[in-house]
């Protein structure tokens, strides 16, 4: 399974934009990039997928490099609700059934 | 929609001892993942489940580990007998084919001492 590396944590201020990166170099052309966030004592959460193009949604945007080897996940105004363990997921595309590996993932902080 | 449903929340039991989770999915999906969380190893998968049929228990420990969904709105995972290892947060997630967004629930809290 192709493997990804985050920063083990990252420090933001309250109504800050926050960058959390993804390294993702033996990505595969099949590979979708999936972002899960686990807020303090819950379950994980979805939170964006890609394949190719930036996305945006209501809670984040990602944007990927052009060559797939990294992307960032953008928090355009961090909150206290945003601290939380994010994690970089690689996903093979296609098929009904699914399987998410979790990497160790990164400890956001937000200051108030 | 209330979300995937487990029970109970925290479960406290001796070493040796039966113990069965319960998962109930969000109606209308059709794929049930058991997942186990630990400091030492973070979340990993235990089994996942589509269209009430087991596709992949690889990530199942051993044999003291079984699940089984006898329907499509229910889903057990038992340990049979306890040890103090298996103490850790077990969580079921479902999700509906042509979806690649994963709903988890709040999680069992276990502790076998």
């Amino acid at each position: 399974d192709a493997k990804t590396t985050q920063p083990n944590s990252m420090e933001s201020n309250e109504e800050e934009p926050v960058h959390l990166p993804c390294n993702h170099s033996t990505i595969s052309g099949t590979d979708y990039i999936h972002w899960y966030r686990q807020l303090p004592s819950q379950g994980p959460e979805y939170v964006i997928h890609g394949l190719t193009s930036n996305v945006n949604n209501r809670m984040a945007s990602l944007a990927i490099a052009e060559d797939r080897k990294s992307s960032t996940l953008i928090l355009h105004r961090a909150t206290l609700r945003d601290a939380a363990v994010y994690y970089c997921i690689l996903v093979v595309s296609g098929g009904s059934n699914y399987k998410l590996t979790f990497g160790k993932g990164t400890l956001l902080t937000v200051n108030p | 929609d209330a979300g995937v449903i487990q029970s109970p929340r925290h479960e406290v039991t001796e070493m040796g001892q039966e113990v069965t989770l319960r998962c109930k999915p969000i109606s209308g999906h059709n794929s049930l993942f058991w997942y186990r969380q630990t400091m030492m190893r973070g979340l990993e998968l235990l089994i996942y489940f589509n269209n009430n049929v087991p596709i992949d228990d690889s990530g199942m420990p051993e044999d003291r580990f079984s699940a089984k969904m006898p329907n499509a709105s229910f889903s057990t995972l038992k340990i049979q007998p306890s040890e103090p290892r298996d103490s850790a947060v077990y969580f079921c997630a479902s999700t509906k084919t042509g979806s690649y967004e994963q709903y988890f629930g709040p999680g069992t809290r276990l502790t076998v001492t």
